[in-house]
């Protein structure tokens, strides 16, 4: 079955901390996704990689293929990057996405 | 605005009412996507459409859900006979291709049934 696993679910974090989101999948992938997603607000897609690293300005995204893994990490969290980031993956393929079940992240000041 | 659109951004409909969800695409994007987020649930892939085409609706209910992208216009998302478990947000998402291509969302449309 075609899945997608994400934690932690819920993440507090104090303004400044490093904060890492992890997501694994269960079969081969074409792409993985980052989104981000405010409360009652729309969907921004922050990432797609298909192997290695990207980074954008205090946003870094990796992915271990052989692992089926990926992390985004958060440096100098602060309170507006409180939302839900949720990951998303093509299975091999495919045009749809598959999601994870979000992480709610909230930075307090 | 050179985003994806959606509107209406909420839509009010009372039950067994029909329901019109509307998106223009990116420019020069020709693939579609449509999502639906249940309260409390994440997001789930109903139908994928390129001009004038239904290429993957494995993700749609087999009755009253129907999802067209004319040559001409936006891609329309239908909800006939409304119920109450069809209140979500529904999110449409365009791409240039269908790999190797980010997909963009807009801000989705909110329907509550009455």
């Amino acid at each position: 079955k075609n899945e997608v696993e994400q934690s932690p679910q819920n993440l507090t974090a104090q303004e400044g901390e490093f904060i890492t989101i992890n997501c694994s999948y269960s079969v081969g992938i074409s792409a993985l996704h980052w989104l981000q997603q405010h409360p009652g607000g729309g969907i921004v897609s922050l990432f797609m990689l298909s192997s290695g690293k990207k980074k954008h300005g205090r946003l870094i995204a990796t992915i271990n293929i052989q692992e089926k893994h990926s992390s985004l990490h958060i440096t100098a969290s602060h309170p507006r990057d409180s939302a839900v980031y949720i990951c998303a993956v093509n299975f091999d393929r495919t045009a749809k996405l598959v999601f994870g079940a979000g992480t709610i992240l909230r930075v307090k000041s | 605005n050179a985003g994806v659109m959606q509107n209406p951004r909420h839509l009010v409909r009372r039950r067994g009412q029909e329901a019109r969800l509307r998106c223009s695409p990116m420019k020069g994007h020709s693939h579609v996507y449509w999502y639906r987020q249940l309260p409390e649930e994440g997001l789930k892939f109903m139908v994928y459409l390129q001009k004038e085409n239904i290429i993957d609706e494995s993700g749609m209910p087999k009755e009253r859900f129907s999802a067209e992208f004319p040559k001409e216009g936006p891609s329309i998302l239908r909800i006939q006979q409304v119920v109450r478990g069809d209140s979500a947000a529904y999110f449409c998402a365009s791409s240039a291709d269908y790999s190797n291509q980010p997909q963009h969302f807009g801000d989705g449309t909110r329907l509550s049934i009455l």
